[in-house]
């Protein structure tokens, strides 16, 4: 079965860069959500986003933007950044919205700034 | 606020012997609980949920979780731990509109030969 898909797997970025991570949810999928996991730590929620557009919003900072495009698929853009961004970037999406829906993580995307 | 709280950072067990992972949940509505298994340098994978249905939820590979809402508990259990269960196990809580999910910090599962 289709999974979500992440790009790029591993990114290496200088302070200050900017970068953009993507996200191609399952399939149908029309809700597609945003964690960040530093080193052993848990998972935070970023933002989510339903049909386009912003459906909650977590511990994203002012640096970082997202948006969802008209195929579903979503990206995360992330300027000025800093040593402590480092962290494992993890996307997940659901058949719709609600909190019976069960969210589908993808692989990830590992960012280190140095 | 909704929220959920491992109650042990790390389990040791030896193969074949029962795994107990302790979740407790606090939330102000019925919520949905989840339980995801992470393998080292992997994603999340969902092992089981829970959203108001059967009490006692049974997922893959083995493990199931009893939903005991006078104890607001969602302990994960295995009648017999396999040397593939060593990974590192998070108790999760949907939040109310199920637009966002509430991790708890994990717990570190190790198995032994």
């Amino acid at each position: 079965a289709a999974g979500v898909i992440q790009s790029p797997r591993h990114l290496i970025k200088e302070k200050r860069e900017t970068a953009t991570l993507k996200c191609y949810p399952i399939p149908r999928h029309d809700t597609v959500y945003w964690y960040q996991q530093g080193p052993g730590q848990d998972p935070q929620f970023l933002i989510s986003f339903y049909e386009k557009m912003q459906s909650d919003k977590g511990s994203i900072p002012d640096r970082f933007s997202a948006q969802q495009f008209s195929d579903y698929h979503s990206e995360l853009n992330m300027s000025s950044l800093e040593l402590g961004d480092s962290a494992l970037y993890f996307c997940a999406s659901s058949l719709g919205q609600g909190f019976q829906e069960t969210q589908y993580f993808g692989p990830g995307t590992r960012l280190l700034v140095l | 606020a909704q929220s959920v709280t491992q109650l042990d950072s790390h389990v040791s067990v030896s193969e074949g012997t029962p795994v107990l992972l302790r979740c407790n949940y606090s939330s102000s509505y019925s919520p949905s609980l989840f339980w995801y298994v992470q393998h080292p340098n992997k994603g999340l994978q969902l092992l089981l949920k829970y959203t108001s249905a059967a009490t006692l939820v049974k997922g893959i590979n083995g493990f199931e979780a009893e939903f005991k809402k006078s104890e607001t508990s969602f302990h994960l259990t295995k009648p017999s731990a396999h040397m593939s269960d060593a990974a590192e196990y998070f108790c999760v809580v949907s939040s109310q509109a199920g637009t966002a999910l509430i991790f708890g910090k994990g717990t570190t599962l190790s198995v032994s030969s």
